[in-house]
């Protein structure tokens, strides 16, 4: 579970939907999680899920996990200037997390 | 209450200087963690606590030793520092050591080695 990888940028206009994708390689990891990052600050986590479920939603945030092609996506409903950040998937296996390389997700108003 | 604190918010310090760094935590978990974070990249796991004992160690230079004198606190110990190391220095803490357990992330303490 060492192959996490996500594009590095995505611009969107304040009130569109921002869709952040991410793929891992690791079958067997069980959670998967999205954190969120601002500019000089530590990670704040966002939301998880089990890898048995299809889908999540919470408030403004769906995630959609697709198992057989190692495919995890946030979508952010509603998106505004300060959902400007860096956003990491991570993959937990056993006893670590691997990260993926962060999306920075910039918000036009 | 899912905080982590730690302290300094920043560091500058020499080659030749030792200085700590502090993590804690008041949810009762029992794992912690320090990572490493560069600029624009992912946080580099360094150690991993669980119960007070060291339970993985990433192959960390001995320039940095961590201690955990209790289930609240993670010290990392900084001593001859290169400037490479300048970073943003992360602690996290999980309820127990698993990959079900989600990490908590502390804000982080910004290095620099001059």
């Amino acid at each position: 579970g060492e192959d996490v990888e996500q594009s590095l940028f995505l611009s969107v206009r304040e009130g569109d939907s921002s869709v952040i994708n991410c793929t891992y390689t690791d079958s067997s990891s069980t959670y998967l999680y999205w954190y969120k990052q601002e500019p000089g600050a530590g990670l704040q986590l966002l939301t998880y899920i089990f890898s048995n479920m299809d889908m999540k939603q919470d408030q403004r945030l769906t995630v959609l996990l697709n198992k057989k092609d190692k495919h995890l996506s946030l979508r952010i409903a509603d998106t505004q200037t300060g959902d400007s950040a860096i956003y990491f998937c991570a993959e937990a296996d056993f006893n670590k997390f691997y990260f993926g390389s962060g999306t920075k997700l910039n918000v036009k108003p | 209450d899912t905080e982590v604190t730690q302290t300094p918010k920043h560091l500058v310090m020499g080659m030749t200087n030792k200085k700590s760094l502090k993590c804690e935590q008041h949810m009762g978990h029992r794992a912690m963690y320090w990572y490493k974070q560069k600029a624009k990249k992912p946080p580099e796991l360094m150690f991993v606590y669980s119960y007070e004992k060291l339970s993985i160690n990433e192959s960390v230079p001995s320039r940095f030793s961590p201690e955990c004198p209790n289930s609240s606190l993670l010290n990392l110990h900084l001593h001859a520092l290169q400037p490479e190391d300048s970073a943003l220095y992360l602690c996290a803490s999980s309820r127990l050591l698993a990959e079900q357990e989600t990490q908590y992330f502390g804000p982080g303490t910004r290095l620099l080695v001059l």
